[in-house]
């Protein structure tokens, strides 16, 4: 799987935009960009992926580069419940995918 | 549906003692993982499943770890002897992988303190 750096820490706001970055310059044609998080004592929980598209969902937003040697998570209203580790990760999928967890970014949403 | 379930939640044993970590994925999920979390090292893969069948366990960190699942809902986690260096938070994850790919849905985790 392709290496992936991302800053250590972040903070942001309470309400407002929260774009975590990553850069993943040695990613593969068939490789996704998957992002998930960690809140405290907690299971990582799955925020979003995509291949070279941008992609919406009800948690956040995903913005690709279009050579895709990195990417954007946009949480767009940032909540005090959204401080939390967040991971980015490459991997190619299918039946023997796994995923590579890294340090990842500790964003704290401040009131 | 309950998610993945892991038991027990926190687990105190002494140096050399057997431990079993239990993990039922999510019904209906192929893929089973399991991953071991420490401050120093983060998170890592230690094993995963496709179809009850082990695909790579090239993460265990030696002989005294080993995993199985006989059905489709339980897998185990065994450690022994165990040493304090196996302290750690294991979790569980479990996927149905050709759909979603890597979406990954964790269980609440197993708190291991070894002394």
């Amino acid at each position: 799987d392709a290496k992936t750096t991302q800053p250590p820490s972040m903070d942001c706001a309470e309400g407002r935009a929260a774009n975590l970055p990553c850069n993943h310059s040695t990613i593969s044609g068939n490789e996704y960009v998957y992002w998930y998080r960690q809140i405290h004592s907690q299971g990582p929980q799955y925020i979003i992926h995509g291949l070279k598209n941008n992609e919406t969902n009800e948690m956040a937003s995903l913005i690709i580069t279009e050579d895709r040697k990195s990417s954007t998570l946009i949480l767009p209203h940032a909540t005090l419940r959204d401080t939390a580790v967040y991971y980015c990760i490459v991997s190619s999928g299918g039946s023997n995918y796994k995923l590579t967890f890294g340090k990842g970014t500790l964003l704290t949403v401040n009131p | 549906d309950a998610g993945v379930i892991q038991s027990p939640r926190h687990e105190v044993t002494e140096m050399g003692q057997e431990v079993t970590l239990r993990c039922k994925p999510i019904s209906g999920h192929n893929s089973l993982f399991w991953y071991r979390q420490t401050m120093m090292r983060g998170l890592e893969l230690l094993i995963y499943f496709n179809n009850n069948v082990p695909i790579d366990d090239s993460g265990m960190p030696e002989d005294r770890f080993s995993a199985k699942m006989p059905n489709a809902s339980f897998s185990t986690l065994k450690i022994q002897p165990s040493e304090p260096r196996d302290s750690a938070v294991y979790f569980c994850a479990s996927s149905l992988v050709g759909q979603g790919l890597g979406e990954q849905y964790f269980g609440p985790g197993t708190r291991l303190t070894v002394t």
